[in-house]
Formats: C-alpha cells, structure tokens, sequence
C-alpha cells in the first residue's frame, strides 16, 4: 500500500536557522505530493504540493522538490522565524486510489528566539 | 469566512457510551472526510464521502459510523465509545482532489 515517512520531531532550531525535513514515499501509482502544517490548536492547512516529477512547490519561503528518482519530497526553509513552529505533515494522494490523502506521522518544530 | 466547523471542540465520555461527532462545511464541497490524529501516526482516515449520498471506508473505520445528511454535513457517530477511541478527530472537505480543507479538530477523551 502507499505509506509515507518523515523524521522524527521534535526539531528544534534558533530563529534564521536552516530547517529541512526529510519524507519519502512509496506508492502503487503516480503520486500528488503535499505538505501540510498545523498551528497549535488548529486544524491542518496545505502549505505546498507538486503534482509530477521535478516540480517545485513553494509557499511562505518554504520550498520542496519532487523527486521520483529518490521517492523524496523533502520540505526546506532557509532562515526559519518563531511563528513557523509547528507540526508539518508529507502527504500523498494517488488518483486510482480515489485521490485520498496519505499522511506520514507528522514532524513538530519548534523555533526558539 | 468559516470553512469547515467541527462540533464539540472537547468531549469526554465513559467507556460505552455513544456520540455524534458534527461537521458542516460552507465551500460546496463535494468531498467529505473524518480523520483521527494520534501521536506519531499521523492521521488516519476512518471514512470519507466523495458525494452526496456516498461513503465508504477508509482506514480505520471500526467502531465508527457516518451519515452524509446533506452536501454541507458528514457526521461521525461512535455507538459505544472505548479508550482506544480516545484522539482528537478532523473533519476535512476538498473539491480539487487531495487538497483538502479541515476543521478545528475534536479532542475526545474516553475514560
């Protein structure tokens, strides 16, 4: 079946610092790849997605690339602020499967000043 | 600008009990979806709807039954509640596929 996995949390960093979170997948067809992040208290927002290899997806200075050759969507900011702390969530959906949502265990960052 | 909204926001119950867990979306949504979220899986999804009139099973749907009442609401019912039920449950809805849309989330807690 499809599955995702993505390091372990927490991640903690000083404000500016680099954050990347790595996730990779497995999946029977031709995946959309997603990340999505949940604010404290609240529900899960989708923060990017790339539909096919090699496509970029980027939001709020956060970047993640496709790649199928590594089955990887690793999701990357390069100077991070104390309001992205968070948990964020790689994610997949395959059409033949009904275009549901894959999650993987989530990762929570927290970003000190 | 709601989106979706989820009813009750904390609920705790005794081991058999039931509830009905609301959601209501405003966006004309055709997709509906319940999740559960426990620490370190992720979110699991229980059951989902693609349209109105449908459901079907997800991942996880033991112990849990659903009702499409119409294209806004998707409830979620626990018909005797255990401690393994205890998460903190998401309503989602989507249109595009995958890109869904959740809810503030219920923390249930079953004792």
């Amino acid at each position: 079946g499809d599955s995702v996995t993505q390091m372990e949390g927490p991640v903690t960093l000083s404000e500016e610092a680099f954050l990347t979170i790595n996730c990779t997948y497995t999946a029977t067809g031709y995946p959309s790849l997603f990340w999505y992040v949940q604010y404290p208290g609240e529900g899960l927002q989708l923060l990017l997605k790339a539909t096919k290899a090699d496509d970029k997806g980027s939001n709020k200075g956060f970047e993640a690339t496709y790649r199928k050759e590594t089955t990887s969507f690793h999701l990357e900011k390069g100077s991070v602020q104390v309001s992205d702390s968070a948990v964020y969530f790689c994610a997949l959906s395959v059409k033949a499967a009904g275009n549901k949502l894959t999650f993987g265990g989530g990762t929570r960052v927290l970003v000190k000043p | 600008n709601a989106g979706v909204t989820q009813t009750p926001k904390f609920q705790v119950l005794k081991t058999g009990q039931s509830m009905t867990l609301q959601c209501a979306q405003d966006m004309n949504h055709n997709s509906m979806y319940w999740y559960r979220q426990d620490p370190g899986m992720g979110l699991r999804l229980i059951y989902y709807s693609a349209s109105e009139g449908t459901t079907d099973k997800g991942e996880v749907p033991n112990g849990y039954n659903v009702s499409r009442l119409n294209k806004r609401e998707f409830s979620l019912r626990l018909e005797s509640a255990a401690p393994s039920q205890t998460s903190v449950y998401f309503c989602a809805s989507s249109e595009r596929p995958a890109e869904a849309f959740f809810g503030q989330g219920t923390r249930l807690t079953v004792v």
